[in-house]
């Protein structure tokens, strides 16, 4: 089935120590979205890309980057988490085009900031 | 920038009708989406409306009205699988980034 896959589901890292989220789909999709969501609140869109144009949020901490080699493939890289960025981040796809709105969301990496 | 509006909690029965509102304000507007989001899980696409009016999918219907920046989520004959969060989401003039709202918490009692 053609899907969105998240790596890992879980993930712990320390205070300070980089970490890096994955995401992949089998959707060939031209959008890849990545979404911040803290119990009980709204996801928050960090940033996307259609195709390779890369298009930040203004409030998204430049603590967060992201990469997306290729079509199937984005990584969110936290380059020094604190306790405030521990979190469930959604990575979510869509076609990009006017036409189509529906977005397709992996099943989240829970991060622990410790 | 967005700003969306919901209540931050529903009860009703199984069997039951539920609308869920949301109204928003936005620098610019393209659609408003329904997700449902189960504890743990991810969010799963519901309804989306470009136009004014009633958009119909099964059990749930989705209204917008542009004009009162208003749109609302109906889920008919409730079952208890419906106990979820419910968001609505903004689709901007960049038809590619949404917005979503703080969500709604439905829990459907027997």
């Amino acid at each position: 089935d053609a899907m969105v896959i998240q790596n890992p589901r879980y993930q712990v890292t320390q205070f300070g120590k980089p970490v890096t989220l994955s995401c992949s789909q089998t959707l060939n999709h031209n959008v890849m979205y990545w979404y911040q969501q803290k119990s009980s609140q709204a996801p928050k869109l960090l940033f996307h890309y259609y195709d390779k144009d890369f298009n930040n949020e203004a409030d998204t901490p430049d603590n967060f980057q992201s990469r997306r080699p290729n079509t199937s493939f984005c990584f969110l890289d936290i380059r020094s988490p604190g306790l405030g960025d521990a979190a469930m981040y959604l990575c979510a796809t869509s076609r990009g085009d006017r036409g189509q709105s529906e977005q397709f969301f992996g099943p989240g990496t829970r991060l622990t900031v410790l | 920038g967005q700003s969306l509006e919901q209540p931050s909690e529903v009860t009703a029965v199984e069997g039951a009708i539920v609308q869920i509102n949301c109204t928003y304000q936005t620098s610019g507007f393209y659609g408003l989406s329904w997700y449902q989001q189960h504890d743990g899980g991810a969010p799963t696409f519901l309804s989306y409306n470009g136009l004014d009016g009633l958009e119909e999918t099964g059990r749930f219907s989705s209204f917008l009205s542009r004009s009162d920046s208003y749109g609302y989520l109906l889920l008919q004959e409730l079952q208890m699988k419906d106990s979820a969060s419910y968001f609505c989401a903004v689709r901007d003039r960049n038809f590619n980034k949404f917005y979503f709202g703080s969500g709604t918490k439905l829990n459907v009692k027997p």
